[in-house]
């Protein structure tokens, strides 16, 4: 099956520092890739939508420079928090599109979880 | 727009209960539905889909049935166990190039 990883799982960092995630589809190439956050027992947000060459497709308040999204190869994408406050803690989730023929699924990496101090 | 409601938990059940979980969508045309499972502290696995009206997605026990005419997509499981403890998320895709718009979420504890 596809699977898509994602790394660090987990990252502490100090107040104003930038850190970077990184999601790969390990066995399928993804033009498309989607990142979301999610607050405690809340739902998945849509923060945005990685394509493949292109730039980021940012959801309505979502800051773009905050949040700098890549999708440099057909497998990778980044998602750089920059100058990380406390109130960006949260569980980041990436996902990935795999077309397939007619319909397509998206398929989830396991999360983030980014802790600012 | 398009959206999707659950019933609100948290569900509590005990060990080889009966499940249910609400699902209704609001949406134009044929959507993809989907349920998405969400363990403590991990990402989220795709449980089961259907992709059209009629469609019954099914796995681990779980089944669900894509009711048009009642536009939802619930969730049911005859028989649940402690290990069946997560988050359950419906969801819908319209075509290739939209989003997938999840749930609010609906958390399940099964006690022994």
């Amino acid at each position: 099956g596809a699977v898509v990883s994602q790394h660090p799982s987990w990252v502490i960092c100090k107040s104003g520092t930038s850190v970077k995630i990184e999601c790969r589809s390990l066995d399928f190439q993804a033009t498309t890739m989607f990142w979301y956050r999610q607050f405690p027992k809340q739902s998945l947000m849509l923060m945005a939508t990685s394509n493949e060459g292109s730039k980021a497709t940012y959801e309505q308040g979502v800051e773009k420079d905050k949040f700098l999204i890549n999708h440099a190869s057909l497998t990778l994408s980044t998602l750089t928090v920059t100058s990380a406050h406390p109130e960006d803690s949260s569980f980041y989730i990436c996902s990935a599109k795999a077309d397939r023929g007619l319909t397509y699924e998206q398929y989830f990496g396991p999360g983030t979880r980014l802790t600012v101090t | 727009g398009n959206s999707v409601t659950q019933m609100e938990g948290p569900v509590t059940l005990s060990e080889e209960a009966f499940l249910t979980i609400n699902c209704t969508y609001t949406a134009t045309g044929y959507p993809s539905l989907f349920w998405y499972v969400q363990y403590p502290g991990e990402g989220l696995q795709l449980l089961l889909k259907a992709t059209k009206a009629d469609d019954k997605g099914s796995n681990k026990g779980f089944e669900a049935t894509y009711r048009k005419e009642t536009t939802s997509f619930h969730l049911e499981k005859g028989s649940v166990q402690v290990s069946d403890s997560a988050v359950y998320f419906c969801a819908l895709l319209k075509t290739s190039y939209d989003k997938v718009i999840f749930g609010p979420g609906t958390s399940l504890s099964v006690i022994p």
